[in-house]
């Protein structure tokens, strides 16, 4: 069984730049959610997709979007980047539809905006 | 509101037990979780307790669950240096995110 994977592991990009992030859910996962950790702090929610579209949407603007493909990988697009966008981004993925939509964790990606 | 609760650091002796707690405010959550994560890594599942559920073991780990008081504890029997981590409980909102503590960390001396 695979696990999570996210790509890439590091990034350094610039303020004002776009970035895109990637990530493949576990075999068997249909959902995919996005957090995002400042360093010190509990991960924050973005957004959830769950066949092929929003699913629910954390305190976060519009800048950052997403994408869900058919085969459940996911993609986190962050536009106009801003200093504060620094930190580890991770994706989970889970299973919808049972009682128990556990989440799994990938290993995530350290974005570093200068 | 949503808010999940934790201490900040905890430091024990190789071999104690050692007790991470933490509050949640929302009572319609279904199940709460223990991650860990290690220094640059993601985070790793633990272990989780149903809601209505008092206690659950897991080997070293026991969780237990005080609806009333919204508050669960995460004990580690026999901590071992591996166990150094930082520690994030975790609430499942009715929408499916996580909402999680700040993270406690765990210093394990030998």
């Amino acid at each position: 069984e695979t696990g999570v994977t996210q790509s890439p592991t590091h990034l350094i990009k610039t303020r004002g730049q776009q970035v895109t992030l990637r990530c493949s859910s576990q075999s068997g996962h249909n959902t995919v959610s996005w957090y995002q950790q400042a360093l010190g702090q509990g991960p924050q929610f973005i957004f959830q997709y769950y066949r092929e579209e929003e699913n629910g949407r954390g305190n976060f603007p519009p800048r950052f979007s997403g994408l869900q493909f058919p085969n459940y990988s996911s993609e986190l697009n962050v536009n106009a980047l801003e200093l504060d966008d620094s930190a580890l981004y991770l994706c989970a993925s889970s299973y919808s539809g049972g009682a128990l939509d556990t989440q799994y964790f990938g290993p995530g990606t350290r974005l570093t905006v200068l | 509101g949503e808010d999940v609760e934790q201490s900040l650091f905890l430091s024990v002796r190789e071999g104690d037990s050692s007790v991470i707690n933490c509050t949640y405010t929302d009572s319609s959550s279904t199940y709460l979780y223990w991650y860990k994560q290690e220094p640059g890594a993601g985070l790793q599942l633990l272990t989780y307790i149903f809601s209505n559920m008092d206690m659950k073991q897991d080997q070293r780990l026991t969780v237990l669950l005080n609806k009333k008081d919204k508050h669960l504890s995460l004990r580690i029997a026999d901590t071992q240096t591996g166990d150094s981590a930082i520690y994030f409980c975790a609430e499942s909102s009715n929408t499916g995110k996580l909402i999680f503590g700040q993270g406690t960390t765990l210093q394990v001396k030998p």
